[in-house]
């Protein structure tokens, strides 16, 4: 159980391009969902905040313009790379927060390689 | 000060070993504790979740954290070379909307 589908997996295209990721839940449903950027040997870098039916929540430094995010449903939340850039070029993750009584764990989508030519 | 200071590694060790992963804090506010497998080009994976103090064990997994010193581990018995993998560390607390803080992550690599 607990499995986060993120599709694709890999994608590659020109600069000035918008790229969109999905993050879907497929057998929780999950009222918030993250979105991370890794870079290679580091840890995960919390971009932003996903909350189902509202707007999402941008940490210090991301540009809102830039990445948006769209939570539309309990078990679908997407990212859409607006106009990118080589220095977008990164490892995006999401995570997923089950919805329910008392504390669960966030579980992990297998990550987007995201580079741009 | 970083809130979670893990030892980033690389941490090699003969297959068969037992490794011994920490991360300590410096929030008291902290309750929950997850540990988290990490392949190459890959999403973490949960591997053990842990509320306040105590000891939790999956398998050749144990988990220990106490709160007192601010200090939680994870070990691995009988290590094998499918555990090489980066871990990570993370933490959260109430009311925190699901946040998790995590360690720098420790690269581990079990050698046959």
């Amino acid at each position: 159980g607990a499995v986060v589908s993120q599709h694709p997996s890999w994608v590659i295209c020109k600069s000035g391009t918008s790229v969109k990721i999905e993050c879907r839940s497929l057998d929780f449903q999950a009222t918030t969902m993250f979105w991370y950027r890794q870079f290679p040997k580091q840890s995960l870098m919390l971009m932003a905040t996903s909350n189902e039916g509202s707007k999402a929540t941008y940490e210090q430094g991301v540009e809102k313009d830039k990445f948006l995010i769209n939570h539309a449903s309990l078990t679908l939340s997407t990212l859409t790379v607006t106009s990118a850039h080589p220095e977008d070029s990164s490892f995006y993750i999401c995570s997923a927060w089950p919805t329910g009584q008392g504390y669960q764990p966030q579980h992990f989508g297998d990550g987007t390689r995201l580079s741009i030519l | 000060q970083k809130e979670v200071e893990q030892d980033p590694g690389p941490l090699s060790v003969p297959e068969g070993a037992i490794v011994s992963l920490n991360c300590t804090y410096s929030n008291s506010a902290f309750q929950y504790f997850m540990w988290y497998r990490q392949y190459s080009r890959k999403g973490p994976e949960l591997l053990m979740y842990t509320y306040s103090s105590g000891n939790k064990e999956d398998g050749r997994f144990t988990a220990q954290v106490d709160k007192s010193s601010k200090y939680i581990s994870l070990f691995i018995r009988d290590s094998q070379p499918s555990d090489s993998a980066t871990y990570l560390c993370a933490m959260s607390w109430n009311n925190q909307g699901g946040k998790l803080i995590f360690g720098q992550g420790t690269e581990l690599s079990v050698k046959p």
